[in-house]
């Protein structure tokens, strides 16, 4: 089955740095990456929407200058949080849309990113 | 804007009960309805998958229904056992092409021996 890697799984950082995490189709062409967060005790909250070559398609209300999501591959995007916050700890996970096998789509394992 | 509700939040039974756990969304045309199962911390593994015209998907002791006129969807699991604990989410996905999945805030499930 297809599979779709996040790295890092979890990272620890402090406040006003910027933490890059990678989303990975692993046997797959992804033409279409999401981004969703999800807070505690919360549902998966989309973040953005990105097409390869084009830039993402933020959801209302998530700063773009904030949350830098780069689609430059077709098995690789990145969401970097830049000047993270502690109040940016959360679960972040991508998942990828196999451009040729209809809507299905395939989720990370998920990084925990925690903002000290 | 779609909505997607899950009732209860959370819920607790003992090893053996079946069980029903609920799904309701606010937009009927969806392309399709996903159950995930999380386990704390970690990712999400598709349980079923629905699509519109269809009414129902087994998997084992799971059984997933939809009745997109309505809004609702349940998914049955029989005999629940202590390892089914876990966090239940139900997502549906839109008509609209390359939409994501809309996701409700889930159903906490705790099975005890």
């Amino acid at each position: 089955g297809a599979v779709v890697s996040q790295h890092p799984s979890r990272v620890i950082c402090k406040s006003g740095t910027s933490v890059k995490i990678e989303c990975r189709s692993l046997d797959f062409q992804a033409t279409t990456m999401f981004w969703y967060r999800q807070f505690p005790k919360q549902s998966l909250m989309l973040m953005a929407t990105s097409n390869e070559g084009s830039k993402a398609t933020y959801e209302q209300g998530v700063e773009k200058d904030k949350f830098l999501i780069n689609h430059a591959s077709l098995t690789l995007s990145t969401l970097t949080v830049t000047s993270a916050h502690p109040e940016d700890s959360s679960f972040y996970i991508c998942s990828a849309r196999d451009g040729t096998s209809g809507t299905a789509q395939y989720f990370g394992p998920g990084t925990r990113l925690t903002v000290l | 804007k779609q909505e997607v509700t899950q009732i209860p939040a959370a819920l607790s039974v003992p090893e053996g009960e079946n069980l029903v756990l609920n799904c309701s969304f606010t937009d009927s045309a969806i392309y399709n309805l996903q159950w995930f199962r999380q386990d704390p911390g970690k990712g999400l593994t598709s349980l079923l998958l629905i699509q519109s015209s269809q009414r129902e998907q087994t998997s084992g002791r799971l059984n997933a229904s939809l009745d997109k006129s309505s809004g609702r969807s349940t998914l049955y699991i029989a005999a629940s056992q202590p390892g089914d604990s876990a966090t239940y989410l139900c997502a549906v996905k839109s008509n609209q092409a390359g939409t994501a999945l809309i996701f409700g805030k889930g159903t906490t499930l705790s099975v005890s021996s």
